[in-house]
């Protein structure tokens, strides 16, 4: 059974257009993360939600909203895709203690916008 | 200033030899220490932890940690082509884990 689950993994799309990818995590966590890695593999954080409460945007444009509709799920969506957004996201769910450091990720969404 | 920095790759090492991984990180107030390994087209997973000054070892693989000068290790010992990937370092701070970019060692056999 997938701990951490993403779908879809691959989108290709228009500029312009709106897409959404989906999360799933079933360790039990209270904190889930959506990470993005561009091509250069650097990956940075977007947003974090705790218990479904937003606790941290990394200053993303607000093209991108996350949504958590309880503390086990928690999707994405992009309004008016840019080139730039190209890249994979990540879904990520930790623990209680972020100190621990684990992250349990998600196998990645690849978007390409063309 | 980016907030975790790592040596830049890529690393090519021979089999058996010592791979060595390096970061540096901006805020002093940062207390827990970690290393991620990615293969290509994989997630990142953990593979180190480290909290205090000082060296910490599993199997082949050795962090060490100096807070006085902001600065985390990995070393690799007997590397194995099977530890071809890209390492990351990440650091807590604010509720969140910041990664560095990487680095991609390649272990040639």
């Amino acid at each position: 059974d997938t701990a951490v689950s993403q779908t879809p993994k691959y989108l290709v799309t228009q500029m312009g257009n709106d897409k959404s990818i989906k999360c799933e995590q079933n360790l039990g966590h209270d904190t889930m993360y959506w990470y993005k890695q561009d091509s250069k593999k650097f990956l940075k954080i977007m947003f974090s939600y705790n218990n479904k409460e937003l606790i941290i945007n990394e200053t993303v444009p607000n093209r991108f909203s996350p949504k958590s509709p309880d503390k086990a799920h928690l999707n994405l969506h992009i309004n008016s895709l840019e080139l730039g957004d190209s890249a994979v996201y990540f879904c990520a769910s930790s623990g209680r203690e972020l100190d621990t450091g684990e992250l349990f990720f998600g196998e990645g969404s690849r978007l390409t916008v063309l | 200033q980016k907030e975790v920095e790592q040596n830049s790759g890529p690393l090519s090492v021979p089999e058996g030899a010592i791979a060595s991984l390096n970061c540096t990180y901006s805020d002093r107030g940062s207390q827990s220490f970690f290393w991620y390994r990615q293969y290509s087209g994989k997630s990142p997973e953990l593979i180190m932890f480290i909290y205090s000054n000082g060296d910490k070892e599993d199997g082949r693989f050795t962090a060490q940690l100096n807070k006085a000068s902001q600065y985390v290790s990995l070393l690799i010992r007997d590397s194995q082509p099977s530890d071809s990937a890209t390492y990351l370092c990440a650091v807590t701070g604010d509720y969140k884990l910041s990664f560095g970019a990487g680095t991609t060692v390649t272990v040639r056999a």
